[in-house]
């Protein structure tokens, strides 16, 4: 199978439990950042973005924030659900037209 | 549905050899990206094009060309296939501004 993220950090939710995924970033210029979702195998999939004149940006069970005097984004996943288990990337747009990418954590959702 | 389509899943090829990865989207963006992605290295950037015939060096171009001759197709060429290229490769396409940043399913290369 895929061998994505041999190290990364890992976080175990129970299924139906909420699950918070963070992130920092270093360049205060960002202003434009994605979640990303990757399933073993498979490329990254857009899951929600938010621009830098935004605190919060909420869609369908998930819900970024961002909070620009600390470099600190999140994503919550509400009811986190078996599927949802996968590598999770945060990217900033630096300016310079292409994304730099996080190093991921892996989330694992208990039954 | 919009797509970024790489052309093979699985590639192996011999040290030395000339490897072309292939990826074409649907999207009509401008931009369109190569990255490799290995464990606990997470995603790093090779090469990006912004135009057609135009091309900038990301984090890691050495050992790597690319070409895009047409707005919807971009090529990674590996000049002469190396062992520590063994990796997935992964293709991505987005608007100028980075809005609409959509990645391919990756080309798996393992290079014996």
């Amino acid at each position: 199978g895929e061998s994505v993220g041999l190290h990364l950090p890992t976080l175990s939710v129970q299924e139906g439990d909420n699950s918070i995924i963070n992130c920092a970033y270093s360049n205060s210029a960002s202003d434009y950042f994605i979640w990303y979702k990757q399933e073993s195998g498979k490329g990254p999939q857009f899951i929600i973005d938010i621009r830098s004149n935004m605190d919060k940006r909420q869609g369908q069970r998930v819900t970024v924030l961002l909070n620009k005097t600390v470099k600190h984004l999140s994503l919550q996943i509400a009811a986190t659900q078996p599927g949802d288990s996968a590598v999770y990337f945060c990217a900033e747009n630096r300016g310079r037209r292409a994304l730099t990418f996080g190093s991921g954590t892996r989330l694992q959702v208990q039954p | 549905d919009v797509k970024v389509t790489q052309s093979s899943r699985y590639l192996v090829k011999r040290t030395g050899e000339k490897v072309f990865l292939e990826c074409v989207q649907d999207m009509d963006h401008e931009n369109m990206f190569w990255y490799r992605q290995d464990p606990g290295l997470g995603l790093r950037l090779i090469y990006f094009s912004y135009d057609v015939k135009m091309k900038e060096k990301g984090d890691i171009p050495e050992g790597y060309s690319v070409s895009r001759e047409k707005k919807e197709r971009f090529s990674l060429i590996l000049e002469s296939a190396s062992t520590n290229q063994t990796s997935m490769y992964l293709c991505a396409s987005s608007f100028p501004s980075g809005y609409g940043y959509t990645f391919g399913s990756g080309t798996r290369l393992t290079v014996v």
